[in-house]
């Protein structure tokens, strides 16, 4: 258990519908990073949150969007979905700007 | 922008071997380069980090390697085992500012063959 808790840990959804994903980083870490995985593809950043705060955004659609919330939970909103957005949503936590990226094991996306 | 280019996509090697995967950044002001392992199916796991004020650093059969002015960084496993297969990702990332998002290469695929 790395510490860093995702949820749901797979998802099934139709196309046109909307999900929100769950992470919970690990314990005393103040940053949240979300990355979406494609089918053998890398690890595409999405954004970061810090203690709340939106700090930097990556290649994240307008469909997308997230938050944390005050308790430091974070959670990333999909809508519209399409079957490209099928893949696997990681979120990381650390303590200090990306050093110890602690990452969660994951929510697997499938649109139908 | 931010880059960074990973190669090979993908290695085989018999067990016992040395396997290397280099990465090359963009950003000169990267001062953070970690290696993710990620097995099937699974979360990607740190095995070994480097930052910018430190040309090579070895964790037993691991080491990564930086050269700053080529901004190049390497990977190398020496006397490779079945459980080394996997997916080695590098990333880069930079302190400066609130950030540190890490940017990752597209990885390397290492299968050992026994």
């Amino acid at each position: 258990d790395s510490g860093v808790t995702q949820t749901p840990k797979h998802l099934i959804t139709a196309t046109g519908q909307r999900v929100t994903l769950r992470c919970s980083p690990r314990s005393g870490d103040l940053s949240v990073y979300w990355y979406q995985q494609s089918l053998d593809q890398g690890l595409q950043f999405l954004i970061q949150y810090y203690n709340g705060e939106e700090r930097a955004k990556g290649n994240i659609l307008e469909r997308f969007s997230a938050q944390q919330f005050p308790d430091l939970h974070s959670e990333l909103n999909l809508s519209s979905l399409e079957l490209g957005d099928s893949a696997l949503y990681f979120c990381a936590s650390s303590l200090d700007r990306g050093r110890g990226y602690t990452f969660g094991s994951g929510t697997r996306l499938t649109v139908v | 922008g931010e880059n960074v280019e990973q190669h090979p996509s993908t290695l085989s090697v018999q067990e016992g071997d040395s396997a290397v995967i280099k990465c090359t950044y963009s950003d000169s002001a990267s001062n953070y380069f970690p290696w993710y392992k990620q097995e099937l199916g699974k979360r990607p796991q740190l095995i070994i980090d480097i930052r910018s004020n430190v040309g090579e650093k070895k964790d037993q059969r691991i080491a990564v390697t930086l050269n700053k002015t080529a901004k190049h960084f390497s990977l190398h496993i020496t006397e490779t085992q079945p459980e080394d297969s996997a997916v080695y990702f590098c990333a880069a990332s930079k302190s400066s500012g609130n950030t540190g998002k890490l940017i990752f290469g597209q990885g390397t695929t290492l299968q050992v063959k026994p």
